[in-house]
């Protein structure tokens, strides 16, 4: 199946300063990938969809400012927290949809874990 | 708009057991319904999925799963629980037909598997 990556798995961040998150599809192309954000012990919550060469469309609540996505390749989304403060420390996972683009599935990253001190 | 109910934060049998998972959905269209697992800090893995083909939809490590229409049901199940199965698991819904792509997932189940 397909893969995808994410880099790094976990990073630990003192209060202010900004944290890069990355999401590969190894071995196809993704035009669109998507962030979601999970507290301990919740659901996965959609914050954004990122789309190759344009803007990222956010879900309601997210604050763009605060979550920035680039979708720079075919290959390659990033999530950066900027001014990251401890209530963003969460686990952090992208996915991006099949290849074949049937049914809707997605193929989702081992996540990243972010704790801000 | 589409949503997933999943009933029962926490499930724990034996091993050995008979594993069931409930999940119920709510959607204006026929949907694509999926179960995916995940392990302690990691991400998601697809055990299954619904697309209409077949109602019993068989996965991967020996889960199955049955679309009911009438009763918008779509339970999980595992007839004999191994003690790898222990994780959490999430049942998600997605919009046929591509209008939109996003899933929409259930708040999870925790399974335990006691010796």
């Amino acid at each position: 199946g397909a893969v995808v990556s994410q880099h790094p798995s976990w990073v630990i961040c003192k209060s202010g300063t900004s944290v890069k998150i990355e999401c590969r599809s190894l071995d196809f192309q993704a035009t669109t990938m998507f962030w979601y954000r999970q507290f301990p012990k919740q659901s996965l919550m959609l914050m954004a969809t990122s789309n190759e060469g344009s803007k990222a469309t956010y879900e309601q609540g997210v604050e763009k400012d605060k979550f920035l996505i680039n979708h720079a390749s075919l290959t390659l989304s990033t999530l950066t927290v900027t001014s990251a403060h401890p209530e963003d420390s969460s686990f952090y996972i992208c996915s991006a949809p099949s290849p074949a683009r049937t049914y809707n599935e997605q193929f989702f990253g081992p996540g990243t874990r972010l704790t801000v001190l | 708009a589409q949503s997933v109910t999943q009933l029962g934060s926490h499930v724990s049998v034996s091993e050995g057991a008979l594993v069931l998972l409930r999940c119920n959905y709510s959607s204006s269209v026929p949907p694509y319904l999926f179960w995916y697992v995940q392990y302690p800090n990691q991400g998601l893995q697809l055990l299954l999925k619904y697309t209409s083909a077949a109602t019993l939809v068989k996965g991967i490590n020996g889960f199955e799963a049955e679309f009911k229409k009438s009763e918008t049901s779509f339970h999980l199940t595992k007839p004999s629980a191994h003690m790898s199965d222990a994780a959490e698991y999430f049942c998600a819904v997605s919009e046929y037909g591509g209008g939109s792509e996003k899933l929409v997932f259930g708040k999870g189940t925790k399974l335990t598997v006691n010796p």
